[in-house]
């Protein structure tokens, strides 16, 4: 089945670094990914839409220029987080949209998901 | 009004017993919709999705969709211990998906 890698799944950083995740989708190619945030016991929170050639379409609320994200090639996406604080402490999941011959259907296939920890 | 609503549970279901999970959404133009289990730590991975109104069954999991209610729901048949996780509903609009909060379910031993 499809397969989103994801990396690096944790990452602990000082205040002020900036830190780069990377989404990579396997064995298909993925004009576009989504990228998600999570806070503890909350549900996903939809941060951008990463569109393969094109600048990203970012969720209200969501700093473009503090979330930047390239999707330089059909299999890679990344989530660079620049001047990183405590607050932007989180879980980041990236995900790809892939239509399934046995599904019939366009499923959303979700990366291990990258926590990270602004000390 | 948030897009996806659930019952944040938790759900707590003795072992091979029927975990009824619901979700309901706000914009009736909705066409898809998603039933994922997250378990903690993890990301989530997708359990089923259902397009028309009626029942849809896959394995021990049965989504039922009432689009006219703006009503999805997820069973969980013969529960076990590992099904312990969150359930999150999520819906398709324009192409993205909005999650609700989830439903913390614990199957008891």
């Amino acid at each position: 089945g499809a397969v989103v890698s994801q990396h690096p799944s944790r990452v602990i950083c000082k205040s002020g670094t900036s830190v780069k995740i990377e989404c990579r989708s396997l064995d298909f190619q993925a004009t576009t990914m989504f990228w998600y945030r999570q806070f503890p016991k909350q549900s996903l929170m939809l941060m951008a839409t990463s569109n393969e050639g094109s600048k990203a379409t970012y969720e209200q609320g969501v700093e473009k220029d503090k979330f930047l994200i390239n999707h330089a090639s059909l299999t890679l996406s990344t989530l660079t987080v620049t001047s990183a604080h405590p607050e932007d402490s989180s879980f980041y999941i990236c995900s790809a949209d892939r239509y399934g011959e046995s599904s019939g259907a366009n499923v959303l296939t979700f990366g291990a998901g990258s926590r990270l920890t602004v000390l | 009004q948030k897009e996806v609503e659930q019952n944040s549970g938790p759900l707590s279901v003795p072992e091979g017993a029927i975990a009824s999970l619901n979700c309901t959404y706000s914009d009736r133009g909705s066409q898809s919709f998603f039933w994922y289990r997250q378990y903690s730590g993890k990301s989530p991975e997708l359990i089923m999705f259902i397009y028309s109104n009626g029942d849809k069954e896959d394995g021990r999991f049965t989504a039922q969709l009432n689009k006219a209610s703006q009503y999805v729901s997820l069973l969980i048949r013969d529960s076990q211990p590992s099904d312990s996780a969150t359930y999150l509903c999520a819906v398709n609009n324009d192409y993205k998906l909005s999650f609700g909060a989830g439903t913390t379910v614990t199957v008891r031993a």
